[in-house]
């Protein structure tokens, strides 16, 4: 088992460009989560996924943000028209269901620095 | 404000110490999680525990429990450098499904 799968490791870009993260959870996990994690902010929830259906995307910043799960092997954060203020460590993690009931497994997560 | 938190920014100890991060949270619980997160990595789980156990024990990890005054306390013992890390508890309302997390207590463990 390999554990959650980010990629990549490390991304830059530019003012305005778009960024594309994935994740692959961990095989036979219902739930998936993505995380935004800074100094200041700290660990910050985004969005959960159950059987790939999106269930709250309560922490998305609206506009630019979007989460998909196409298929229960890999999701996908896209950011659009990046800006400095979303340069961040975004970590994804799945679990076998929501809840505090359940360990959540997470990835080693995507630096994403907007120049 | 956090629904879980926390009671410490940092703490130092020095290798064979031991250490204790505390923990308040604001609202009945299912169960109570600590994490770690060593530099460069995501979080990993050291122990969980449910609203109805006080005490739960991972080699010289202990994280106890107290419904009454919604506090948890995760204690290391025999520190070690390699236990350097950010320590964080995350949980959750009951029957909910979104764990969120404290800020973290940063632990250093010096020779």
């Amino acid at each position: 088992n390999a554990g959650v799968i980010q990629t990549p490791r490390h991304k830059v870009t530019g003012k305005g460009q778009e960024a594309t993260l994935w994740c692959e959870p961990i095989s036979g996990h219902s739930a998936v989560f993505w995380y935004r994690q800074t100094i200041v902010q700290g660990l910050e929830f985004l969005t959960y996924f159950r059987n790939q259906a999106p269930i709250d995307d309560s922490g998305m910043p609206k506009e630019r943000f979007s989460a998909q799960m196409p298929n229960q092997s890999h999701s996908t954060l896209k950011i659009q028209s990046t800006q400095p203020q979303d340069s961040a460590v975004y970590l994804c993690a799945s679990s076998l269901a929501g809840g505090s009931s359940y360990e959540q497994y997470f990835g080693p997560g995507t630096r994403l620095t907007v120049l | 404000s956090q629904l879980a938190e926390e009671n410490s920014w940092a703490l130092s100890v020095h290798e064979g110490e031991s250490v204790t991060v505390n923990c308040s949270y604001k609202t009945s619980i299912t169960a109570l999680q600590w994490y770690r997160q060593k530099s460069g990595k995501g979080p990993a789980q050291l122990i969980l525990i449910r609203s109805n156990e006080r005490d739960n024990r991972n080699g010289r990890l202990r994280a106890t429990l107290d419904t009454s005054s919604q506090s948890s306390s995760l204690s290391i013992t025999a520190t070690r450098c390699e236990d350097t890390a950010v320590y964080f508890c995350a949980t959750e309302r009951t029957g909910g499904y979104k764990v969120v997390f404290g800020s973290g207590t940063r632990l250093l463990v010096s020779p």
